[in-house]
């Protein structure tokens, strides 16, 4: 089956740096790579997904960049602000219902 | 803008009970998920759910757990004999078809003690 992998599993930055969040998947027939936020004790929530017919996708200050040939996905958070600060989970689609694996997350940390 | 509604927010229960949890996706979905997040862990699929049958199951929903759509707008999951393994949150989602965005609800958190 699929397998997400996700790194860095912390990451601190200090406000209006970038922070960079990588994930490789394993199923070629993955098509579909969301990315949720997660704040403590809530649910996680979409900020930005990416389909295997592009590249890369942006929205305001987010960003994510897709390489399917090497299977990684990446997502880049430009001028960060302590409100940031949550947990960011990868995810890849697979299955007929395409159902999400999801990857181990990433604790980031804006500090000021 | 729509959501997917849980209930309960949290539950309790002693272990061997039976529990039921609720989710009401949104209207006009189709596809609906049931997925665990143990604290502190990643979010893990259960199983999906389209046209009144399970899609696809995981290993983690073996014949202690059950799905049901009794109507036309709940989705309930229902763990036969709880387990203090089974304490985790339990998150439903819902989306428009299976190439499309998974909402998320906001979680039941279920306690075994």
């Amino acid at each position: 089956g699929e397998n997400v992998e996700q790194h860095p599993s912390t990451l601190s930055v200090q406000e209006g740096d970038s922070a960079v969040i990588k994930c490789t998947y394993s199923d070629s027939a993955s098509n579909y790579f969301p990315w949720y936020k997660q704040e403590l004790g809530k649910r996680p929530q979409l900020i930005i997904d990416i389909r295997s017919n592009v590249g890369e996708k942006k929205d305001q200050r987010i960003a994510v960049t897709l390489n399917k040939t090497a299977k990684h996905f990446s997502l880049h958070i430009t001028e960060t602000q302590p409100e940031d600060s949550a947990v960011y989970f990868c995810a890849a689609n697979t299955g007929t219902a395409s159902k999400l694996t999801f990857g181990t997350g990433t604790r980031l940390q804006v500090t000021l | 803008e729509p959501e997917v509604t849980q209930t309960p927010s949290h539950q309790v229960t002693q272990m061997g009970q039976e529990v039921i949890l609720r989710c009401v996706p949104i209207s006009n979905h189709l596809y609906f998920y049931w997925y665990r997040q143990i604290l502190g862990q990643k979010v893990e699929f259960l199983v999906s759910f389209y046209n009144n049958e399970i899609s696809e199951k995981s290993e983690i929903f073996d014949d202690q757990f059950s799905v049901e759509r009794p109507d036309g707008s709940n989705f309930t999951l229902k763990i036969r004999s709880t387990k203090l393994e089974d304490s985790a949150m339990y998150f439903c989602a819902s989306a428009a078809d299976s190439k499309n965005i998974q909402y998320f609800g906001a979680g039941t958190r279920l306690s075994v003690l």
